[in-house]
């Protein structure tokens, strides 16, 4: 089955030091990656697509297929990244996008 | 210019009332999606409109769930006799491809349901 795991559903993290949110998925075809952002009190957002390979405000994330993964990284954490981060996966067999939980990432002074 | 409008944005329904949600979709945008996000958890995929052809219908939970975009515009996702696992923000979102799942999705604010 498809499945999107997020593990962690609240990470915390001190302005200035590194992020990484895990996201890992179950699909055995070719997979289409996205992370969306909800920053408080507004509406889902796209942060970015693994197929644009764009960094988006500091963000990057890198599709390994070995281990099935597609972290968001961002070196140096900003106050104004607090928000909900979701990763979602397309298919190839259906126009169904695949949720994650999210986590919800909280900057620390 | 203007992005996907929802409305309500809250309702309240009585066990058993039939509710009616409306998406006004970014204007030229091909594809529609409707989703069920329930507290703490990610959106669920209800279904999908490609302009006015419903494609895929398969994640809505019972019969009691209808959706419609008649005119391959504004869609209305409809949930006959309440129950209260219905409960959960209905989020619509739209698309101007026809790539289904693959570009960029633009999300509206959601509807809160909550059935009482």
């Amino acid at each position: 089955a498809q499945r999107v795991t997020q593990p962690e559903k609240l990470l915390s993290v001190f302005k200035g030091a590194p992020v990484e949110l895990k996201c890992n998925y179950s699909y055995s075809g070719s997979p289409e990656l996205f992370w969306y952002v909800q920053y408080s009190r507004q509406r889902l957002q796209l942060l970015l697509r693994h197929i644009s390979r764009e960094s988006i405000k500091g963000f990057t994330a890198d599709l390994n297929k070995g281990e099935t993964s597609f972290h968001l990284k961002k070196p140096f954490a900003q106050e104004e990244d607090s928000a909900m981060y979701y990763c979602a996966l397309g298919t190839d067999s259906n126009y169904q996008l695949i949720w994650g939980a999210g986590t919800k990432l909280i900057l620390q002074p | 210019g203007a992005g996907v409008s929802q409305s309500p944005r809250y309702k309240v329904a009585k066990r058993g009332q039939d509710v009616a949600l409306r998406c006004d979709p970014i204007s030229g945008h091909v594809s529609l999606f409707w989703y069920q996000q329930a507290l703490g958890q990610g959106p669920e995929f209800l279904t999908y409109f490609q302009n006015e052809a419903q494609l895929d219908k398969s994640g809505l939970p019972s019969d009691r769930f209808f959706a419609e975009r008649p005119e391959g515009s504004v869609s209305t996702l409809k949930i006959q006799r309440t129950q209260q696992e219905d409960s959960a923000v209905y989020l619509c979102a739209s698309s101007p491809t026809q790539d289904g799942p693959y570009y960029e999705q633009y999300f509206g604010p959601g509807t809160r349901l909550t059935v009482t």
